[in-house]
């Protein structure tokens, strides 16, 4: 089973931009699958944000602002939340995941943005 | 408006059993596979089992496959996952998630219920 790899903890100030990482082991190719990522904030379920496979081929969440999208570093094998911006409602834990076809989804171990 | 009502959580003792319930309403439920995903307290999400519209299709998490049963009723708007030889790792708050699937497109948990916290403990 696939371990993807999130830092415990990231900060950015108000009107700055966050960039979440996701990293993929080396013996899978993040190029090869969708990224979903995922909004929790305290006391709340998840919050599906959006999916990001190619430049054409990503989906955003329904009623989740244009501020959050979705990329990929090849080079690091990464997938990346990007959310400019910022606000400080957007201060939560933020989860990645990849669906394998034929074996089970396997979420990141999250990411708690602060905004400062 | 897209509605998934958890219950059935509680306290019990390690090697009982429970039965977790989701009410669904504000979609036609038996279109949508379903699944059940859980938190431990302070730790991150885990995928536990999915169950497809028609449950043709049901997988399960290694940490729980022989233990948990997933079903549903879809005459009833209801999803169910039956734990049976409850472990004191098994303690978490238990999600109902639907799956959106259409042509070219599949989003997991595009809808998440508020959740039931299962406490496996003496």
């Amino acid at each position: 089973q696939p371990v993807l790899t999130q830092p415990p903890s990231s900060s950015a100030s108000p009107g700055e931009s966050a960039r979440l990482t996701c990293t993929l082991p080396s013996d899978i190719n993040v190029g090869s699958y969708n990224i979903y990522w995922y909004q929790q904030k305290p006391g709340s379920p998840p919050r599906y944000l959006l999916y990001y496979y190619s430049d054409s081929d990503k989906g955003q969440g329904s009623g989740v602002p244009s501020r959050f999208s979705g990329s990929k570093d090849a080079s690091a094998n990464t997938g990346i939340l990007l959310i400019s911006g910022l606000q400080s409602e957007d201060e939560a834990d933020y989860y990645c995941m990849i669906w394998p076809s034929n074996a089970p989804r396997v979420f990141g171990g999250g990411t708690k943005l602060t905004v400062l | 408006e897209v509605q998934l009502v958890e219950s059935g959580g509680g306290l019990v003792k390690p090697g009982g059993s429970l039965r977790l319930s989701c009410a669904a309403s504000g979609f036609t439920f038996s279109s949508y596979s379903m699944n059940w995903v859980r938190q431990a307290p302070g730790k991150g999400l885990e995928w536990v089992s999915s169950i497809s519209s028609s449950s043709s299709y049901i997988y399960y998490a290694d940490s729980v496959k022989g233990r948990f049963t997933i079903s549903r009723d879809n005459a009833k708007n209801s999803l169910y996952l039956q734990m049976n030889s409850l472990r004191a790792e098994d303690t978490a708050v238990y999600y109902c998630a639907r799956d959106y699937t259409a042509v070219a497109v599949n989003i997991p948990g595009d809808y998440w219920g508020q959740g039931t916290l299962v406490t496996v403990s003496s």
